[in-house]
């Protein structure tokens, strides 16, 4: 059963414009989220992260937004650029007081396609 | 963050033989993880890897399929035993980095 859904396989954007990409899960649990991104070839690679105590999280062009009350969050990327264009991970955690994140589960992914 | 290198980074197998795939870390840490990714699917964890104890596996995943080795604390392998078609997958290993999961580069294996 996937605890962890991205519903858009796909997203196209051009680039200077938003990109919104979405992420439910169904755990209750989970407290710690993530987003990761990936290019062909290569290993997926932290982007950024939020904790359930918080509902924001900004990092340069990147903000992570969470509605624990939806179990929902999303990825803005503003302006997007072509160089963004890959697969984007959402994953999540239940880190609890642990001080590390132990096992992630993760999303499908979404391509995103960032057009000039 | 931590250099992950995993070899090889990409294989062609025979369906009944066996694939070593090998991680190491340019730091020691405590915990090792191995990931599977099937096409078109998520990332899925397989197993737990501790320096001096037995692997921890997840639900589906057991031992005699999927041995893995952790001889010290910066090196791990895992074996994709006797292989399917349905093992074709791209295979990650993951550690901790500052409290971040870090991820190498992946093997992708495809048995024929």
């Amino acid at each position: 059963d996937q605890q962890v859904k991205q519903n858009s396989p796909s997203l196209s954007v051009q680039e200077g414009r938003i990109s919104i990409l979405n992420c439910d899960y169904t755990n209750s649990m989970f407290d710690y989220f993530l987003w990761y991104k990936k290019y062909p070839a290569e290993g997926p690679t932290f982007l950024i992260s939020i904790s359930s105590i918080k509902d924001k999280n900004e990092d340069g062009r990147f903000t992570v937004f969470l509605n624990k009350s939806a179990k929902h969050l999303s990825l803005h990327i503003v302006p997007s650029q072509p160089g963004d264009s890959a697969v984007y991970f959402c994953a999540a955690s239940e880190r609890g007081r642990g001080s590390t994140l132990g096992r992630l589960y993760f999303g499908r992914g979404t391509q995103l396609t960032v057009w000039p | 963050s931590a250099v992950i290198s995993q070899k090889p980074s990409r294989d062609i197998c025979q369906r009944g033989t066996s694939l070593t795939i090998q991680c190491q870390v340019d730091s020691q840490v405590t915990m090792m993880f191995w990931y599977r990714q099937q096409p078109g699917q998520s990332l899925t964890l397989i197993a737990t890897a501790n320096q001096g104890s037995e692997a921890t596996y997840e639900s589906g995943f057991v031992i005699d399929k999927f041995p893995i080795s952790r001889p010290n604390l910066t090196f791990s392998t895992l074996t994709v035993s006797n292989m399917s078609p349905e093992d074709s997958s791209i295979y990650l290993c993951s550690v901790e980095e500052a409290g971040t999961p870090c991820f190498g580069s992946g093997t992708r294996l495809t048995v024929v």
